[in-house]
């Protein structure tokens, strides 16, 4: 069964540092997708960037990067010079499998707070 | 201009009370979703219709009745309300399709309603 896994409930960074956040995957399907969405404490769900499995490189939007490490089934979010705005509940998800009309299979969450 | 909206954001109620919450997208997408976040934030996913058509029932009481008058509305009604529902609910839209590109599953969200039973 396709799984998503996030092993950090929680972190403090110093803002201005660079944070990378775990998420790590479970599936058999050769095509698949893997997205990072930020909550922050107003509630709503922003998607931050997306990864597909036959993509050549790394994606990066702004000062999010993905650090995808398809051998080791590792999707790891990079935020680069962090800010206190970056401070959120961060979510991994995945692609799940055509049976279930691909829905999206999230991880349990990292609160990342950014210390002054 | 919301892609999805909810109504209402926030809502009271008492235990053994009904209640319902709406979902319009305005994305043209087939497919919405009801999930649940609860207060350790996780999420879970409750039910998922595709034009109109109900895909997806995970295990929740029968208590909750998703009902889709039309592809761009998902509403959820909840009956005999718990303590247990007090939870956070989000309605999201998504267009998935067989290429596992970001336009194929990318889940647009609506605001959340936040519901507290007491």
């Amino acid at each position: 069964a396709q799984k998503i896994t996030q092993t950090q409930p929680g972190m403090f960074v110093q803002e201005k540092e660079a944070v990378t956040l775990d998420c790590t995957y479970d599936t058999s399907d050769p095509s698949y997708g893997l997205f990072w969405y930020k909550q922050p404490s107003s509630g709503e769900m922003i998607f931050l960037i997306y990864q597909g499995s036959y993509d050549q490189q790394n994606a990066t939007e702004g000062r999010y990067s993905l650090n995808f490490q398809k051998a080791r089934k590792s999707a790891n979010l990079v935020i680069s010079a962090s800010q206190l705005g970056d401070s959120a509940m961060y979510f991994c998800a995945m692609r799940g499998p055509r049976d279930s009309n691909y829905q999206l299979i999230w991880g349990a969450g990292t609160k990342l707070i950014i210390k002054p | 201009d919301t892609a999805v909206s909810q109504t209402p954001k926030y809502l009271v109620t008492q235990m053994g009370n009904d209640k319902s919450i709406k979902c319009e997208q305005n994305l043209g997408h087939d497919t919405m979703y009801w999930y649940k976040q609860d207060s350790k934030k996780f999420l879970k996913i409750m039910f998922s219709y595709n034009n109109k058509e109900l895909i997806i029932n995970e295990t929740v009481p029968n208590r909750f009745s998703p009902k889709s008058p039309d592809k761009a509305h998902l509403n959820l009604h909840i009956n005999s309300l718990e303590l247990g529902d007090s939870a956070v609910y989000f309605c999201a839209s998504s267009q998935p399709g067989l290429a596992a590109s970001r336009l194929y599953n990318e889940q647009f969200f609506g605001p959340g309603t936040r519901l507290t039973v007491l």
